[in-house]
């Protein structure tokens, strides 16, 4: 079975600009979650989708936004980007229900 | 929210040594994972073990539920262990709440 697949891998964007990531689960997989790890905050929920719909949130501001399609790909937007987005962005794949989550190679954004 | 400590912070063996890590966390939990972080960033699950003691080859876990905390035991280490090991339980579903990592290099 293929693995989770983000991309692009790599991204650099100005301040103001928006941005979209994409995550593409395992097979048979229908909950995706979103992370952002900085060397200040670490590792950080974002928000979890299952069968498209939004299940869990972090604390994040509204600039950041996701969908699900019916596939299960995702995707998460962010409007507006400040320096303090720059980070890696991973998603993680999971059949939906207390079990291990797998995560993939992650999207290193950079914000100039 | 849940709140999670791991410790030591940073740890330097000699390869060959034996070393624990440990999770501390602030409420119950029906999921944990242990993870190791590659230099290239990507996140490898360990272990998926809300309860009770997993083996993988020189890897093992131990997580104590009732008393919130859980171990991670690296045997025989190698150079290829060397990186940054998180816990990450969750008290829903799949909202994992990463401690700050325990940072491993193993010398040669």
């Amino acid at each position: 079975k293929a693995g989770v697949t983000q991309t692009p891998r790599y991204l650099i964007k100005t301040r103001g600009q928006q941005v979209t990531l994409s995550c593409s689960p395992i097979s048979g997989h229908r909950s995706v979650s979103w992370y952002q790890q900085t060397p200040g905050q670490g590792l950080q929920f974002l928000f979890e989708y299952f069968s498209e719909t939004q299940r869990n949130k972090g604390n994040f501001p509204g600039r950041f936004s996701g969908r699900q399609f019916s596939n299960s790909r995702s995707e998460m937007n962010v409007s507006t980007l400040e320096l303090g987005d720059s980070a890696l962005y991973l998603c993680a794949s999971s059949g939906g229900g207390l079990e291990t989550q797998y995560f993939g190679p992650g999207t290193r954004l950079l914000v100039l | 929210g849940i709140q999670v400590e791991q410790s030591p912070p940073d740890l330097i063996l000699q390869e060959g040594a034996n070393s624990t890590l440990r999770c501390n966390f602030s409420d119950s939990v029906n999921n944990l994972q242990w993870f190791h972080q590659n230099p290239w960033g990507q996140l490898i699950n360990l272990f998926y073990i809300p309860s009770g003691t997993k083996q993988n080859g020189r890897l093992s876990a131990t997580t104590v539920a009732t008393e919130r905390y859980s171990l991670l035991y690296i045997s025989s280490s190698q150079t290829t262990d060397s990186g940054v090991y998180f816990c990450a339980p969750s008290g829903g579903y799949n909202k994992l709440i990463f401690g700050a990592g325990t940072r491993l290099a193993v010398h040669p």
